[in-house]
């Protein structure tokens, strides 16, 4: 049971350029989401899922884009990078909204953006 | 005001030594309530659950007040391992978790 996994661990990109954050959980849970965390901000939603084929905006998603085709998987992309999207990005998941379950987080991507 | 306060710390406590954390919450329809903790670039990890009735974990003892809307953490006998960033989180049900940004443990030997 690997739980939730995130990659890759580190990236560097250029200004402009576009890539994809993978996150994928084995643990069949419902509810996943993005978050962004910076020095002194603590963790900053991004996007959210709370099922396959249902994804929501979170409190900054602008420059980013989610979708949620299966279950296991919630891929995030950046269109065009920006060095104000330099962070540490975390994936988490839960079994279902509603219930009194915590969340489980990835291990993190470290992106920076020059 | 933000859904979710706590002291940002730090907190320099001697080995050995009880500490106290707290948290206030704004939604009075917070449903579930949580501590988690996170290690210097390392991902946040579920401490533990916080019940009405309050709850206890070895040394790690929780408390809610939903009337003044507040959550402790209280640590007693501070570990040199316990130092790390204490995340108090709230869930208003069938919307994301809210996470506090945190307070910061430094124990000292």
């Amino acid at each position: 049971n690997a739980g939730v996994t995130q990659t890759p661990k580190f990236q560097v990109l250029k200004t402009g350029q576009s890539m994809t954050l993978q996150c994928a959980q084995d643990m069949n849970h419902e509810y996943m989401s993005w978050y962004r965390q910076d020095p002194g901000m603590g963790l900053r939603l991004i996007h959210y899922s709370v099922g396959a084929g249902i994804t929501d905006q979170g409190e900054v998603p602008n420059g980013y884009n989610v979708s949620r085709s299966t279950t296991e998987d919630f891929p995030l992309r950046l269109l065009s990078a920006a060095p104000s999207q330099t962070s540490v990005y975390f994936c988490a998941s839960r079994p279902r909204p509603g219930t009194s379950d915590g969340y489980t987080f990835g291990s993190g991507t470290r992106l920076t953006v020059v | 005001r933000k859904e979710v306060e706590q002291d940002p710390g730090p907190f320099n406590v001697p080995e050995g030594a009880t500490v106290a954390f707290n948290c206030t919450y704004s939604n009075s329809a917070s449903q579930s309530f949580f501590w988690y903790r996170q290690d210097c670039r390392k991902e946040p990890k579920l401490l533990m659950s916080v019940y009405s009735s309050g709850n206890e974990d070895g040394r790690f003892t929780a408390q809610l007040n939903r009337a003044s809307q507040y959550i402790s953490l209280l640590i007693r006998d501070s570990k040199l391992s316990d130092s790390a960033t204490y995340l108090c989180v709230v869930n208003r049900g069938n919307t994301p978790l809210v996470f506090g940004k945190g307070t910061r443990l430094s124990v000292i030997a």
